[in-house]
């Protein structure tokens, strides 16, 4: 079975305030993707990064950062500086390599006010 | 390059009905994907195509099913609608090449039933 599990559902910073976004995860499978989508107030959602099981590597674009620690089966996501955009609901999904299918977190739904 | 596009956009339907909603992928995409996502239980996946053939399916009862055309739009298809159908319907389309691919997310079509 595989779960992600985003305990924050709701956080709200004030602009300029930097902020993480957790996202831990279960599988067995070895071979894995984890993704952080972004869904603002219209509905679509964005995609924002994969990493796979392999690549322990941290990343970062532009104002975003992504931590990703198979010790800890974390996937976290920072937004540095963060600007009211930014407000949307983040989800964290995990895809297995065995089925084409996203298993999503419940998502944390970001608030960024002026 | 034109995005994923999904119509209706907005529909309502009363219980006992049936529903069929399409979703055209972007050119080029052999896999698509279905997902349902409501404020209790999230994004779920329904079921995956790619070349007219499910590859993979959630945990959701019969009443839910889809298809695949030759030019790799999709149909899913509700019967029975219950209230608790309700929901957005959202369509992604990838490569279909394996479980890494990004998924591209249509605008969904947001499903209410009285």
């Amino acid at each position: 079975a595989q779960k992600v599990t985003q305990a924050q559902t709701e956080i709200s910073v004030v602009e300029k305030e930097d902020v993480t976004l957790d996202c831990v995860y279960e599988t067995r499978d070895t071979t894995y993707y984890l993704f952080w989508y972004k869904q603002p107030p219209s509905g679509e959602l964005v995609f924002l990064i994969r990493r796979n099981s392999f690549d322990e590597q941290n990343e970062i674009s532009g104002r975003y950062s992504w931590n990703f620690q198979k010790s800890t089966s974390s996937f976290n996501f920072t937004i540095t500086a963060s600007q009211v955009v930014d407000s949307a609901v983040y989800f964290c999904a995990l895809s297995e390599a065995s089925r084409w299918a996203l298993n999503f977190g419940k998502g944390t739904s970001l608030l960024v006010t002026p | 390059k034109a995005g994923v596009t999904q119509t209706p956009r907005y529909l309502i339907k009363t219980r006992g009905q049936q529903v069929t909603l399409s979703c055209s992928p972007i050119s080029g995409h052999r896999s698509v994907s279905w997902y349902q996502q409501t404020p209790g239980q999230g994004l779920q996946f329904l079921f995956e195509y790619f070349s007219e053939t499910q590859r993979n399916k959630g945990n959701f009862p019969g009443r839910f099913s889809g298809r695949q055309f030759s030019n790799s739009r999709s149909e899913m298809n509700v019967s029975t609608l219950e209230l608790g159908d309700s929901a957005l319907y959202l369509c992604a389309s990838s490569l279909g090449s394996g479980a890494a691919d990004e998924q591209f997310f249509g605008p969904g079509t947001r499903l209410t039933v009285l």
